[in-house]
């Protein structure tokens, strides 16, 4: 079974500044998806960035990136330029193909606080 | 579109009562989803609807059953809740095509506590 470690369970940084929020993942399926989902304190989830693993580029989805690393089966999230509104529980999550759909599993979360 | 939308918010439940939690999506998805977020556990999967007519087990299906009503709802009931059951309840859906992957929307939650 896939499993997906967050070992950060809580990350600060300054606004304006770069942070990188760690995930790692287990699998012996060679094509995949990797999501970051945000849930602010409304507790809504919100997509932030994916991933193909066949694809060697990683995606960027503005002041997000991603370092994906298929080999030592690592998917970090990056953050530039901080903002206010980043704070949120970030969540990584793999996407498993199995039994006719498709199956989320998530790792524990990383508490992001932005500080002023 | 609404999206995904959950029924109710909020919920306090006495151990042993009975209810049901609605989900309702209007994106005219294949699958659907109900997770239960619980602290420092992250989402785990209770149940998941592939297509109408079909439903089957996650990794936390114990004390749960689903009902897939239509395409567009899939409700969770809790026969007999527990405090065990405690919890914050998402909903979610996506197409399920083996090509082409579609992210999960999710509905807002529902809080739920068992005394």
């Amino acid at each position: 079974a896939q499993t997906v470690t967050q070992s950060q369970p809580e990350m600060s940084v300054q606004e304006a500044e770069t942070v990188t929020l760690s995930c790692t993942y287990d699998t012996s399926e060679s094509d995949y998806y990797l999501f970051w989902y945000k849930q602010p304190p409304s507790r809504q989830m919100i997509l932030v960035i994916r991933q193909e693993a066949y694809k060697q580029q990683n995606a960027t989805e503005n002041r997000f990136s991603v370092n994906f690393q298929k080999a030592a089966k690592s998917f970090s999230l990056k953050i530039s330029d901080s903002q206010l509104g980043d704070a949120a529980m970030y969540f990584c999550a793999y996407r498993t193909h199995q039994g006719g759909s498709e199956k989320l599993v998530f790792g524990k979360g990383t508490k992001l606080t932005v500080n002023p | 579109n609404a999206g995904v939308t959950q029924t109710p918010k909020f919920q306090v439940l006495k151990t042993g009562q009975s209810m049901t939690l609605q989900c309702a999506q209007d994106m005219n998805h294949n699958s659907m989803y109900w997770y239960r977020q619980d602290p420092g556990m992250g989402l785990r999967l209770i149940y998941y609807s592939a297509s109408e007519g079909t439903t089957d087990k996650g990794e936390v299906p114990n004390g749960y059953n689903v009902s897939r009503l239509n395409k567009r709802e899939f409700s969770l009931r809790l026969e007999s809740a527990a405090p065990s059951q405690t919890s914050v309840y998402f909903c979610a859906s996506s197409e399920n095509r083996q090509v082409i992957t579609y992210e999960q929307y999710f509905g807002p939650g529902t809080r739920l506590t068992v005394t």
